[in-house]
């Protein structure tokens, strides 16, 4: 059973490009969750998607979007790149919005 | 849960010992839940245990305990018999209003 996965697992750009994440969630689970751990730092919640909808956001600028598919796999978009987006970005999965969240690997984002 | 401490930055511990992780937070809510995950050198945040709130019972999974202290907003991680796999951070992370929120982190070495 394939658990969370992330593509992909390393990305370089510079500031004001934009960037396309990926995540598919674990099998059964319908809901997906962003979150961007920069160094040093516990992650910090950006969106949860479910049924298509982003269900829940936290504190980031509209520059962060995101998008689920029909097959509950789900992209992150940032726009406008700036150098404090180099972070870690982590994607969790869970089979419901209230159950427990599963993380994959994470996409190492460095914004020259 | 809008902010959560983890007053302890950085712990070791001897091989076969027994360490606990502080953990505390701040909600309005009622019914949550929390977990704690851990997070090894190599980034992969896995999951080490979850507590209803609701629960009385504190939750246990093999060597790793909790003492959850609704009312005191208290929720640390026990760690019995350490075993050198279990150096990582450790993040307690409850939840509010279904968005997981991360504390900073206990980086924990267990010394051979």
């Amino acid at each position: 059973d394939a658990g969370v996965t992330q593509s992909p697992t390393h990305l370089i750009k510079t500031r004001g490009q934009q960037v396309t994440l990926r995540c598919s969630p674990k099998s059964g689970h319908d809901t997906v969750s962003w979150y961007q751990q920069a160094l040093g730092q516990g992650p910090q919640f950006i969106f949860q998607y479910y049924e298509e909808e982003e269900r829940q956001r936290g504190n980031f600028p509209d520059r962060f979007s995101g998008h689920q598919f029909p097959n509950y796999s789900s992209e992150l978009n940032v726009n406008a790149l700036l150098l404090g987006d180099s972070a870690l970005y982590l994607c969790a999965s869970s089979a419901g919005t209230q159950e427990t969240q599963y993380f994959g690997p994470g996409t190492r984002l460095l914004v020259l | 849960a809008q902010t959560v401490t983890q007053s302890q930055p950085e712990m070791s511990v001897q091989e076969a010992e027994t360490v606990t992780l502080s953990c505390t937070y701040d909600t309005s809510e009622n019914n949550y839940y929390l977990f704690w995950y851990k997070q090894p050198p190599s980034r992969q945040m896995i999951l080490v245990i979850r507590q209803e709130a609701y629960k009385q019972q504190n939750a246990t999974e093999n060597r790793f305990s909790v003492n959850f202290q609704k009312a005191a907003k208290s929720f640390s991680l026990k760690i019995s018999d350490s075993q050198l796999g279990d150096t990582a951070m450790y993040f307690c992370a409850p939840t509010s209003y279904d968005k997981v929120i991360f504390g900073p982190g206990t980086s924990l070495s267990v010394i051979p």
